[in-house]
């Protein structure tokens, strides 16, 4: 099955500090998206940004996308311990418009 | 609003024995997704519905899986028979349109094993 990649594949970090995850993929894009996961909550939307942007915000996270490297990246300022899950980002293909998950980023904010 | 509901959320049974699975998508979502996660895994699509129409089902494996939506509104995806390699959650999901520009929502998922 088709996968784009992430990396890190885990992150540990102290409450407070800034995480950053970065994800990679293969083919031009119509847009990117990003998902968290918790136990909790299930998979919810983030954020998505599309080809023709470079940066978007949304409170604490900060999403920026390369085209021409092909990789995205998000970013979370001043952590919280509620932030601890996986994220995942959906590339959205312009050749076929399938969405394809990366493996995903686990994250654990340590108090 | 209420959002993406599934049953059952846990499932186990033994192989080679049949097993369904219901969504009820969010209220005047034309789109219905159902997914497949492994541990440690993102989703895969295993079909894409827009209404009653079955747009995407390039991943499902057709030979086990069967999957509908009546009157476009709720969906049930069906395995028959059953393999040890099915365990996994299944996720559904739904969309208001019908374009992955916009942003899905997802339900908590059925976690099969299968034993």
């Amino acid at each position: 099955s088709q996968q784009g990649e992430e990396d890190p594949q885990a992150l540990s970090i102290q409450e407070g500090e800034n995480a950053t995850m970065n994800c990679s993929y293969k083919t031009s894009i119509n847009n990117l998206q990003w998902y968290r996961q918790n136990s909790g909550r299930g998979l919810v939307h983030l954020i998505l940004i599309r080809s023709n942007e470079r940066e978007k915000h949304s409170g604490r996270l900060r999403v920026t996308l390369d085209t021409s490297k092909k990789s995205s990246s998000l970013l979370i300022t001043a952590s919280r311990a509620a932030d601890t899950a996986s994220y995942f980002c959906a590339a959205l293909m312009d050749s076929n418009y399938q969405l394809i998950w990366g493996a995903g980023t686990k994250l654990i904010i340590k108090p | 609003e209420a959002g993406v509901v599934q049953s059952p959320r846990y499932k186990i049974i033994e192989k080679k024995q049949p097993v369904a699975f219901w969504c009820n998508p969010i209220s005047g979502h034309n789109t219905l997704y159902w997914y497949r996660q492994n541990l440690g895994q993102g989703p895969e699509l295993l079909i894409r519905y827009e209404n009653e129409e079955a747009v995407d089902d390039s991943q499902l494996p057709k030979d086990r899986f069967s999957a509908e939506r009546l009157k476009g509104v709720d969906s049930t995806l069906k395995i028959q028979p059953a393999e040890l390699g099915d365990s996994a959650v299944y996720l559904c999901a739904s969309s208001p349109g019908t374009a992955y520009e916009e942003t899905q929502y997802f339900g908590p998922g059925t976690r099969l094993l299968v034993l």
